[in-house]
């Protein structure tokens, strides 16, 4: 059965500098894709970004990127020059390939909860 | 760009009751899926449709029940509500194996 560890309940940053989310994932399929969200206070889901298990570079998304190290299963989120708007719970998310034609489900990590310093 | 939209946003009810959350999905995505998400807890699925179908089911319980119809908007039914059914009610679509976009959520309250 797939599984998503986040091992940070929670993270502090100083304003301005990077941060990095932990995210490590178990599965037995070889196509899936890895997901991270940023949920608020306010309580809406926010898709950051996506890496497909075959893709050769990482994703990268503004001040998002994703450093996806395929042997070591581990997707983490790396957060460049911090904003006080950044504050928030993050989630990583799996999805294996297609199932029958519909979109796999989300399998979702408990979650880090970011809290950036002024 | 639309966005998934869910309705009402806020919801209270009494345990025992009954409760009906609508989700109208991004125009042109093919599946729509339900997560709850307890206070301090990941989103957990519930279940999924695919072009109007059951494709998939999760943590659901038999007092829940959902269906999509054909304009593609999907409802999730609760009944006999609990104190424990308290939570945030995500709906979420996608197509082609693009990412999940929720919409904002129904946060129901069960007193």
């Amino acid at each position: 059965a797939q599984k998503i560890t986040q091992t940070q309940p929670g993270m502090f940053v100083q304003e301005k500098e990077a941060v990095t989310l932990d995210c490590t994932y178990d599965t037995s399929d070889q196509s899936y894709g890895l997901f991270w969200y940023k949920q608020p206070s306010s309580g809406e889901m926010i898709f950051l970004i996506y890496q497909g298990s075959y893709d050769e570079q990482n994703a990268t998304e503004g001040r998002y990127s994703l450093n996806f190290q395929k042997a070591r299963k581990s997707a983490n989120l790396v957060i460049s020059a911090s904003q006080l708007g950044d504050s928030a719970m993050y989630f990583c998310a799996m999805r294996e390939g297609r199932n029958g034609g519909a979109t796999n489900k989300l399998i979702f990590g408990t979650g880090t909860l970011l809290a950036v310093q002024p | 760009a639309a966005g998934v939209i869910q309705s009402p946003r806020h919801l209270i009810k009494e345990k025992r009751e009954t409760a009906t959350l609508k989700c109208y999905p991004i125009p042109r995505h093919d599946t729509v899926y339900w997560y709850q998400q307890g206070p301090g807890q990941d989103p957990q699925f519930l279940i999924s449709f695919y072009e109007k179908m059951q494709s998939d089911k999760g943590s659901i319980p038999d007092r829940f029940s959902a269906q999509q119809f054909s304009d593609y908007h999907s409802e999730l039914n609760m009944s006999s509500l609990e104190l424990g059914d308290s939570a945030l009610y995500f709906c979420a679509s996608s197509s082609d194996n693009s990412p999940l976009h929720f919409g904002n959520g129904t946060r129901l309250t069960v007193t």
